[in-house]
């Protein structure tokens, strides 16, 4: 099957201008999750959405940064003015709900590299 | 703020060597550890996750060992082969924490020469 893919592979803007990332689940995982991976450092949390919503939003950097995901599947993380450091790879993982006691395994996409110039 | 440590950093081996790396982690509210791999290119892809202290878990060649009392997990590989060749991650979960939030670290880039 198929696993979570990511598009585009490579996006290079300007600064100042709007991006948008997406990320497609794995069909039937539920929770989605947004990492970004700044040269030199590991991939730090964004967002986890379980389902349409947002669960957990406190990794987001500042309030240029929005994810949706209106339908519980596709989604998009949405960038305004952007900054030269935003330069990052974005990861897009997706796992099955999970829940108390539970142990999810997160499936990454290839990621998203972002050049800002 | 909760701090996941690798080292070494990067790690250039001869085909045939077998090697490992360390993560530190915080020894309180441990939930889990996660190891993933990651070549240039591609998707991470998972190799262990990690609960109870004293865990071993083995892949082929590949294995790991866990210890949350004192904070820290060693991956193996034996045998060290070229596709071996990777950035190798891990992940902290802690108790209590957001499901999915992860805590990485900067990763260990082995490098098999053959």
């Amino acid at each position: 099957g198929a696993g979570v893919s990511q598009t585009p592979s490579n996006k290079v803007t300007e600064k100042g201008k709007y991006v948008e990332l997406r990320c497609d689940p794995i069909s039937g995982h539920t929770a989605l999750y947004w990492y970004r991976q700044s040269l030199g450092q590991g991939p730090e949390f964004l967002i986890y959405f379980q389902g349409t919503g947002a669960a957990d939003d406190s990794g987001l950097p500042n309030d240029r940064f929005f994810a949706v995901r209106p339908e519980g599947s596709v989604s998009t993380l949405k960038i305004q003015r952007t900054e030269r450091g935003d330069s990052a790879v974005y990861l897009c993982a997706s796992s099955s709900p999970g829940g108390p006691s539970t142990i999810v395994e997160q499936f990454f996409g290839p990621g998203t590299r972002l050049t800002v110039l | 703020i909760l701090n996941v440590e690798q080292s070494p950093q990067s790690l250039h081996v001869q085909e045939g060597d077998s090697t490992n790396f360390t993560c530190s982690f915080p020894s309180s509210n441990f939930y889990a550890l996660h190891w993933y791999r990651w070549e240039t290119a591609k998707s991470p892809e998972a190799l262990f996750v990690m609960t109870l202290n004293g865990d071993e878990k083995k892949k082929g060649r590949i294995s790991a060992t866990l210890n949350t009392k004192e904070g820290y997990s060693y991956l193996y590989i034996k045998g060290s082969q070229p596709e071996d060749s990777a950035t190798y991650l891990c992940a902290f979960e802690n108790y209590g924490g957001s499901q999915g939030n992860l805590i990485f670290g900067k990763g260990t880039k082995l490098s098999v020469k053959p």
